[in-house]
């Protein structure tokens, strides 16, 4: 089974700074995709990034980057001018490959906190 | 407002108690799930719905009981729950079934059994 593991339980970022989330995942596959969500206190989850694992470029999202080394099956998150908005749970998540029986695995969340 | 709505926003029942979950979207997906969200673990899959259909219950107790009327509802039913089935219940659906993108999440139900 696909397990992912965020390795950092909390983190703290100041304001304007940059600060990265790690994430890793066990996989056999090789077609598959990853994801970070933000879980805000209104629990909402919203879907910041995702990745295509047969993409080699990082995905970019404004603010949001990731890391995506495939050999080292790692995720990592990087969140650049952080704003006291970004304060939340971020869950890193991996889908396998297109077919009905693949469903999202998370990981265990890291929260981040954003100082001013 | 994210297109899936689910009500109530907090519960809290006795063990003796039955109640009900909802979740409702118009987003125009066939694919619906019920994930649980405890303290210090990760989200757990509970169930899953295509097209009205449960296509995956991942050992879930028996006091669980999803319902799907259509594609655009999505309900759990509760009976003598534990203390320990304190949680988050977070429903999302996906266009369908089998895609990579498009999970999108209410906002949880936050179940407190006494």
């Amino acid at each position: 089974a696909q397990t992912v593991t965020q390795s950092q339980p909390e983190m703290s970022v100041q304001e304007a700074e940059t600060v990265t989330l790690s994430c890793t995942y066990d996989t056999s596959e090789s077609d598959y995709y990853l994801f970070w969500y933000k879980q805000p206190p209104s629990r909402q989850m919203i879907l910041v990034i995702r990745q295509e694992a047969y993409k080699q470029q990082n995905a970019t999202e404004n603010r949001f980057s990731v890391n995506f080394q495939k050999a080292a099956k790692s995720f990592s998150l990087k969140i650049s001018d952080s704003q006291l908005g970004d304060a939340a749970m971020y869950f890193c998540a991996y889908r396998g490959p297109n077919n009905a029986g693949n469903m999202l695995t998370f990981g265990g969340g890291t929260r981040l906190m954003v100082k001013p | 407002e994210t297109g899936v709505t689910q009500t109530p926003r907090h519960l809290v029942m006795g063990m003796t108690n039955k109640k009900s979950l909802k979740c409702e979207q118009h987003l125009g997906h066939n694919a619906m799930y019920w994930y649980k969200q405890s303290a210090k673990k990760p989200l757990e899959l509970m169930f899953v719905y295509s097209l009205e259909e449960r296509v995956e219950n991942n050992s879930v107790p028996s006091r669980f009981s999803p319902e799907c009327p259509n594609s655009s509802h999505l309900f759990l039913h509760l009976h003598t729950l534990q203390p320990e089935d304190s949680a988050l219940y977070l429903c999302a659906s996906s266009q369908y079934l089998g895609r990579a993108y498009g999970y999108t999440f209410g906002s949880g139900t936050r179940l407190t059994v006494v």
